[in-house]
């Protein structure tokens, strides 16, 4: 069955440092999401992309935050200047269709020090 | 501020029994609720996506119901097993954006 893959499944930086997310979303899926939840809070939504742009973004999702597609297959969440209040679970997940099912990957922890 | 609310937030049942986990969600602009089960480091696994009030959907030995009118949804598991045991998640949705709006979850354990 297709999957979505995230990489790396951990990883640790300081805070200030730049890190992104890597995702290999369905090869035919068009609509690509990045979630996170943070140890002990809900799932809550960052953002939507579609057709190179974003659909929709969520009030966490900052100048800090910037989302790329930068080949036929990659997916990329970039925070620029990591807080501590970042550490989190970040999921991707991808749909064919748009608002209907999403498939996730199995997340990066993410853990700034 | 829309919130998922689900309960109860954890559950033990005994292998063979029947469990049943509740969501409640705004009412007004519902778009479609889903369902999905999350076992610890792997990715949540899509159970349902219902759109219409009184939608019925089943899998197997799970099964979820609708109630848009009064912002609700039902999820059942009959004659529980072992590998039931998991995270079970639902998020709402108001349209067809991507923005998923999580509940908490309910964490099901089922003891052999």
């Amino acid at each position: 069955e297709p999957e979505v893959t995230q990489t790396p499944s951990h990883q640790v930086t300081q805070m200030g440092q730049e890190v992104i997310l890597r995702c290999v979303p369905i090869s035919n899926h068009l609509y690509f999401y990045w979630y996170r939840q943070i140890l002990g809070q809900k799932v809550e939504f960052l953002v939507s992309f579609y057709n190179n742009e974003i659909s929709e973004k969520s009030e966490i999702f900052d100048d800090q935050f910037s989302v790329e597609r930068p080949d036929g297959s990659n997916f990329t969440l970039k925070i620029r200047s990591t807080k501590l209040e970042d550490s989190a679970m970040y999921f991707c997940a991808s749909s064919a269709d748009r608002g209907y099912g999403y498939t996730f990957g199995s997340g990066t922890r993410l853990t700034v020090v | 501020i829309l919130n998922v609310e689900q309960s109860p937030q954890s559950l033990h049942v005994q292998e063979g029994d029947s469990t049943n986990f509740t969501c409640s969600f705004p009412s007004s602009n519902f778009y479609a609720l889903h369902w999905y089960r999350w076992e610890t480091a792997k990715s949540p696994e899509a159970l349902f996506v219902m759109t219409l009030n009184g939608d019925e959907k089943k899998k197997g030995r799970i099964s979820a119901t609708l109630n848009t009118k009064e912002g609700y949804s039902y999820l059942y598991i009959k004659g529980s097993q072992p590998e039931d045991s998991a995270t079970y998640l639902c998020a709402f949705s108001t349209s067809n954006t991507g923005k998923l709006i999580f509940g908490q979850g309910t964490t099901l354990q089922v003891k052999p």
